[in-house]
């Protein structure tokens, strides 16, 4: 059982806007804003594209935004893309077990 | 390029031994916390421990705390994960990957499978 809670999976047509929950609780999402996500397509590793609740690497696109509330972080995909169907999962520093916790992953859809 | 690359993974029975190696290059490598997170497909990614820059701290995950040992080489730009008793749980794609900004990790291998069966 992860320590983050996302949704099994998300879908939505090319264009549109969807977002992805990530819940944790105030030892990690809610205390710091050491929140992450990463991007996976199938038998590659996971990519960063959110650091520290909202911001972006450089080269990831600014069609993924990030947000933070309580214990909750979230990710945005917007004007959504063949190339966007892909896991993703949010990690967080965590101040109990281990430093890092992760999601378990959402899977994203593109209809 | 800025890369990692994992080697060492392979098939080793319970109670066995392996060592992961991942070789960094594009960057310097000293400045960074470095971190090993393993992928099940049931249980998903698990970060698995990590070591800073001089190699004098390292944390593990509980589950591998005693079995796992991290180590570092500095000059060869390399870190190393030690597997002593390992177990079919430990099962796994293996994934290196450099400590960027504000805890994230930044930069990641291709992962290296380990494969613990009898």
């Amino acid at each position: 059982q992860s320590a983050l809670t996302q949704p099994a999976s998300v879908s939505g047509s090319p264009g549109q806007s969807i977002t992805i929950s990530c819940t944790g609780t105030s030892s990690d999402i809610g205390g710091y804003k050491y929140v992450s996500w990463y991007q996976q397509h199938p038998g590659k590793a996971p990519k960063l594209i959110i650091y520290e609740v909202s911001n972006r690497p450089s080269g990831v696109s600014n069609r993924f935004s990030g947000s933070k509330s309580g214990n909750t972080a979230s990710l945005t995909i917007s004007g959504l893309q063949a190339d966007d169907e892909a896991d993703y999962y949010c990690s967080s520093y965590s101040s109990i077990s281990t430093p890092y916790v992760f999601g378990a992953g959402t899977i994203v859809t593109v209809l | 390029e800025v890369q990692l690359v994992e080697s060492g993974g392979g098939f080793v029975q319970p109670g066995g031994s392996l060592r992961l190696s991942c070789a960094a290059s594009g960057f310097t490598f000293s400045p960074f916390w470095m971190t090993w997170v393993r992928q099940t497909p049931t249980k998903g990614l698990e970060w698995v421990a990590n070591i800073n820059p001089d190699g004098s701290g390292k944390n593990y995950v509980d589950s591998v705390k005693g079995r796992f040992t991290l180590s570092r080489d500095n000059a060869k730009n390399s870190v190393y994960l030690h597997m002593n008793s390992l177990r079919a749980d430990d099962t796994a794609v293996y994934y290196c990957a450099r400590n960027g900004p504000a805890h994230a990790s930044d930069i990641w291998g291709q992962g290296t499978l380990v494969t613990v069966s009898s």
